[in-house]
């Protein structure tokens, strides 16, 4: 099976700007998390998509969103960049959820904001 | 805040076992531990999880304490690749996985 894919890895974008990154699950995995990852915080959770419902969400402004398709494959939407969003953002998937079993994460995109 | 604390780094010369201690006192019943890691850069990786159980895979060995407040992960034969951040997460059901700042573990060659 193909692993969890993420486009684009790299991305820079100027402040004010809005970004959309892309995460494709393993094939048959119903649950796509979104996490943020930078030196001074951590990995810290984003939002979860199960069968196209959000179903977690973390403590972010509402600049940062998302959306899961009917194939499962799910977008995060930032808007509004500000410096402090360069980070690494990662997915991953799992067939029940964050929660339930193990998740597979994919690479990553790097974002950086100027 | 995450469920679990670790201590921020560890060293273990290659060859030897590596013992990553968590500590999960405020652990519910229905709450599995699970074990992650990430090497520099990369996505996480799973490596193990267990309910009461130890457990072991080709991977590693989770030892989980009697009355579940700690576990050890234990990586038999350290190798320099096993260098990286080691996550322990507490998660059951419909919980969204809150990931603490991890063991740094570094491999002496």
């Amino acid at each position: 099976k193909a692993g969890v894919t993420q486009t684009p890895r790299y991305l820079i974008k100027t402040r004010g700007q809005q970004v959309t990154l892309s995460c494709s699950p393993i094939s048959g995995h119903r649950s796509v998390s979104w996490y943020q990852q930078t030196p001074g915080q951590g990995l810290q959770f984003l939002f979860e998509y199960f069968s196209e419902t959000q179903r977690n969400k973390g403590n972010f402004p509402g600049r940062f969103s998302g959306r899961q398709f009917s194939n499962s494959r799910s977008e995060m939407n930032v808007s509004t960049l500000e410096l402090g969003d360069s980070a690494l953002y990662l997915c991953a998937s799992s067939w029940e959820g964050t929660g339930t079993g193990r998740q597979y994460f994919g690479p990553g995109t790097r974002l950086t904001v100027t | 805040d995450a469920k679990t604390t670790q201590p921020p780094s560890m060293d273990c010369a290659e060859g030897r076992a590596a013992n990553l201690p968590c500590n999960h006192s405020t652990i519910s019943g229905n709450e599995y531990v699970y074990w992650y890691r990430q090497i520099h850069s990369q996505g996480p990786q799973y490596i193990i999880h267990g309910l009461k159980n130890n457990e072991t895979n080709e991977m590693a060995s989770l030892i989980i304490t009697e009355d579940r407040k700690s576990s050890t992960l234990i990586l038999p034969h350290a190798t320099l690749r096993d260098t990286a951040v080691y996550y322990c997460i507490a998660t059951a059901g419909d919980d969204k996985i809150i990931f603490g700042k991890g063991t740094r573990l570094h491999i002496l060659p």
